[in-house]
């Protein structure tokens, strides 16, 4: 099973949608939580991270469910350029693992026209 | 502009040749990550250093050699490169390990092919 997994897509959505992603994590020692964005053949950015409440930027919106080992990202009113890979990534406690982030393959967004 | 930069951007070579990728940060951060990426897996950490002259290795790895002489560069030597390592390859570099947020930065990207 790998240590974190997501729906690789693609989503495909009209402008203005809403869509959601979740991703789940196998390890229960995960410390921290974030979403990067990754356009096509770009380095990986960082979009959010996700803190234990949830936490909202703009029009997106980032939960994490520790119980059930899981983060979800919702994206509201989605835009032509929101189009890009999104990659839930997790790291483990540092003095074990080195602050090691690990990343899921990604779930792929298409917002279209 | 202060940042991360790699090179160079795009590399072919030759089964059995020595490739060094490189990796140059501006500030000042203790931690320096290689990942690659391909398709299917997302991005794997090869090595990665918590500082000068301290480095670990990752997930994947075998066939890579790093070191860090300076806080600023990592660089990441492929010994006697083989198809398998054709990828894209991602420096990345973090303030600081601890238990806070710590999100890393990552370079432009290397593409690199073994023919």
């Amino acid at each position: 099973r790998k240590e974190v997994e997501q729906d690789p897509g693609p989503f495909n959505v009209p402008e203005g949608a809403t869509v959601a992603f979740n991703c789940t994590y196998s390890n229960s020692a995960s410390q921290s939580f974030f979403w990067y964005r990754q356009d096509c053949r770009k380095e990986p950015k960082l979009l959010m991270s996700v803190y234990s409440s949830g936490n909202e930027d703009g029009r997106f919106t980032a939960q994490l469910n520790r119980a059930s080992q899981y983060i979800s990202l919702l994206i509201r009113d989605s835009k032509l350029s929101d189009s890009a890979t999104y990659l839930c990534v997790v790291t483990f406690h540092p003095m074990e693992y080195g602050n090691k982030l690990v990343f899921g393959a990604g779930t792929i967004l298409r917002v279209k026209s | 502009d202060a940042g991360i930069t790699q090179s160079p951007r795009y590399k072919i070579t030759e089964t059995g040749r020595q490739v060094t990728l490189m990796c140059h940060q501006t500030w000042s951060h203790s931690y320096m990550f290689w990942y690659r990426q391909d398709l299917g897996h997302g991005l794997r950490l090869i090595y990665y250093s918590a500082a000068a002259d301290i480095t670990d290795k990752g997930e994947v790895p075998d066939g890579y050699v790093v070191s860090r002489s300076k806080t600023e560069n990592f660089p990441l030597t492929l010994e006697s490169a083989t198809r398998s390592q054709t990828s894209v390859y991602f420096c990345a570099s973090s303030v600081g390990g601890g238990v806070s947020n710590q999100p890393q930065h990552f370079g432009d990207g290397t593409r690199l092919s073994i023919l």
